[in-house]
Parts: C-alpha cells; sequence; structure tokens
C-alpha cells in the first residue's frame, strides 16, 4: 500500500514564526502536492511538484514556498505564519504510471496559528 | 475552468436507508472523476473514480458511482448505509494536467 506520512497532525505556531510542514511518500511517486482545507472551501491547491526539484504553483501559493530535493519528501514553508494560515494542511502523491492515477493523501497537520 | 459543485453541504440519513450525493461539474473535455471520503481527523480515501468505459463504477465499502455526460454529474450512491459511513465526502474532477479540483465536501449524519 502507499504511504503518504506528515511529520506532525497537530502544530500550533506563533505569528511570525517560520514553519516547516514535512511530507513523505514511500512509493517513488513522481507528483507530490500541498493542499490546505477549510470548512467551506473544500480543498485548494498550495503547490505541486512535477519532479525532483520542480515546482509549480497552485491556486493559493501567496504566502507559501515548497522545497523537493528528494523524490519521496516535500515540505511546506511558512515563511511567517499568520493567523489566516490557520487550517488543515494535506499532502498527497501520485504516479502517472499508466496515465492519470488517482492522489494519495497524507492525515493531515492541522495547524494552528497564535 | 475547471470546476465542481456538491449542492448539499450536509446529509442527514436513518441507518440502512439508501444514500445518494450529488456531485456535477464543469470541464470542456471527458474528466476524470474521483470520489473520496474522509473520515474524521483522518487525510482522504479513494472511494472510486472514473476514466474511461462503463459509466457505472464500483467502489470500496459497497459504494457505486454513475458518470452520465449530458448532465455533467457523477452521483455517489450506496443501497444501504451503515453508521460506520458517517463521514465528509469529495468529489473531484482531474484534468489532462496534473490537478484535481475538489467539491467543498458533503457532510454525511447516519442516525440510528
Amino acid at each position: 500500500d502507499v504511504k503518504v506520512t506528515q511529520s506532525s497532525r497537530y502544530l500550533v505556531k506563533r505569528t511570525g514564526e517560520k514553519v516547516f510542514l514535512e511530507c513523505v511518500q514511500d512509493m517513488d511517486h513522481e507528483n507530490m502536492f500541498w493542499y490546505r482545507q477549510d470548512p467551506g472551501l473544500g480543498l485548494r491547491l498550495i503547490y505541486f511538484s512535477y519532479d525532483v526539484k520542480m515546482k509549480e504553483k497552485g491556486d493559493i501559493p501567496e504566502g507559501y514556498s515548497v522545497s523537493r530535493e528528494k523524490k519521496e519528501r516535500f515540505s511546506l514553508i511558512l515563511e511567517s505564519a499568520s493567523t489566516n494560515q490557520t487550517s488543515m494542511y494535506l499532502c498527497a502523491s501520485r504516479t502517472l504510471a499508466g496515465g492519470i492515477g488517482e492522489q494519495f493523501f497524507g492525515p493531515g497537520t492541522r495547524l494552528t496559528v497564535l | 475552468a475547471q470546476s465542481v459543485t456538491q449542492p448539499d453541504i450536509h446529509i442527514t440519513v436513518s441507518e440502512g436507508a439508501s444514500l445518494e450525493l450529488r456531485c456535477n461539474y464543469s470541464y470542456g473535455a471527458t474528466p476524470y472523476l474521483f470520489w473520496y471520503v474522509q473520515s474524521p481527523g483522518q487525510g482522504l480515501q479513494l472511494l472510486l473514480k472514473y476514466f474511461s468505459g462503463d459509466t457505472l463504477v464500483q467502489g470500496i465499502k459497497g459504494f457505486e458511482a454513475e458518470f452520465k455526460r449530458s448532465q455533467s454529474s457523477f452521483n455517489l450512491r450506496k443501497p444501504s448505509v451503515h453508521w460506520s459511513d458517517a463521514a465528509e465526502y469529495f468529489c473531484a474532477v482531474g484534468t489532462g494536467a496534473n490537478n484535481l479540483f475538489f467539491g467543498t465536501g458533503t457532510r454525511l449524519t447516519v442516525i440510528p
């Protein structure tokens, strides 16, 4: 089974702190994604990565950056956390082998910024 | 532009009753369609997907969905709901690019 893990389930940070959210997948998937999930808004794509060292902005990249130095790891960085970044953050991965496949999700990190 | 609409924010059904969750999409070409389920505090789990072929697709946990091109719909159904089905359900459309576009979700409550 594909496994996507996220470094923390719950995180509390203060305004202005630099925050790192880590995601690791164990199935050699090419694509990785970061979403944020807010009530009534569904999932919104922040950034995605086609492959190592490649990244593309999603729908709401402002205030975020990402890093993908190794194929299995995709990091989301909040350079200076703000209260409006309090949210659930979900990481996903996908392989394109055989065509468009489904995305596999991690358990999520619930981030609170005070 | 792609979009997904789940018109029902919250649905309550009795255990053992049938269920239908609605999903409408907007996309210019043939879409790839997905239903995911999210239990409280968990990530998303794939229930089923449609890429091509038979428009009625079977998924896990007894769920099925039917793709109707003429109605731009991909509704999720289950003939008899169990208490463990209480969760939030998300419909998503995938395009030729890498993205999935998600609906805003439907929260299902199951009453005994």
